[in-house]
């Protein structure tokens, strides 16, 4: 039973543009969500994170929004760039009942074209 | 500080032998993961400590699995014996009393 879900398993954007990735969860004790960026043959790494007591948290050109009441969470990049293209993977944990806990969702293969 | 470091990178073993998957955390963190990395189901946690104790195995999928990590600064996770869907790249993470975890490179496992 997958608590993280993020549906898309694809995504094309054009350079500029916005690309918006999508992730939904079922738990409702998640109070912690992080955005991992993938490139091939590395680790994931840490894009974003947004605590349940905001709906919004911006880095550079990045932000992702929650939505608590839909159980869903979205990552904007604007504008994409040709170096976005890599697997985006939300995250989700229970941390406030202390445990560390991530659960990842199957990930976003996105695509920036140039 | 060299991240996350794993080994082997890659590994192929034929079904039945045993496979031995390494892990080096980040110094001073106190939270290591396992998981594994397959098509249909992402990112699966396996297995985490805390300060060296398994806190949650529930993520490993059958007895055949085990992890250990007998100090701070190094874990094992062990096939034993191994079968061709376990084939998958194995991911170590570390993270310090916090969310934000670091993950290795990863280590390609192919079970033939």
């Amino acid at each position: 039973d997958q608590q993280v879900k993020q549906n898309s398993p694809s995504l094309s954007v054009q350079e500029g543009r916005i690309s918006i990735l999508n992730c939904d969860y079922t738990n409702s004790m998640f109070d912690y969500f992080l955005w991992y960026k993938k490139y091939p043959a590395e680790g994931p790494t840490f894009l974003i994170s947004i605590s349940s007591i905001k709906d919004k948290n911006e880095d550079g050109r990045f932000t992702v929004f929650l939505n608590k009441s839909a159980k869903h969470l979205s990552l904007h990049i604007v504008p994409s760039q040709p170096g976005d293209s890599a697997v985006y993977f939300c995250a989700a944990s229970a941390f406030t009942s202390g445990t560390y806990k991530y659960i990842f969702g199957t990930g976003t293969r996105l695509k920036v074209l140039a | 500080d060299a991240g996350v470091i794993q080994s082997p990178r890659h590994e192929v073993t034929e079904m039945g032998q045993e496979v031995t998957l390494r892990c080096k955390p980040i110094s001073g963190h106190d939270y290591l993961f396992w998981y594994r990395q397959t098509m249909m189901r992402g990112l699966e946690l396996l297995i985490y400590f805390n300060n060296n104790v398994p806190i949650d195995d529930s993520g490993m999928p059958e007895d055949r699995f085990s992890a250990k990590m007998p100090n701070a600064s190094f874990s094992t996770l062990k096939i034993q014996p191994s079968e061709p869907r376990d084939s998958a790249v194995y991911f170590c993470a570390s993270s310090f009393s916090g969310p934000k975890a670091f993950f290795g490179q990863g280590t390609r496992l192919t079970v033939v």
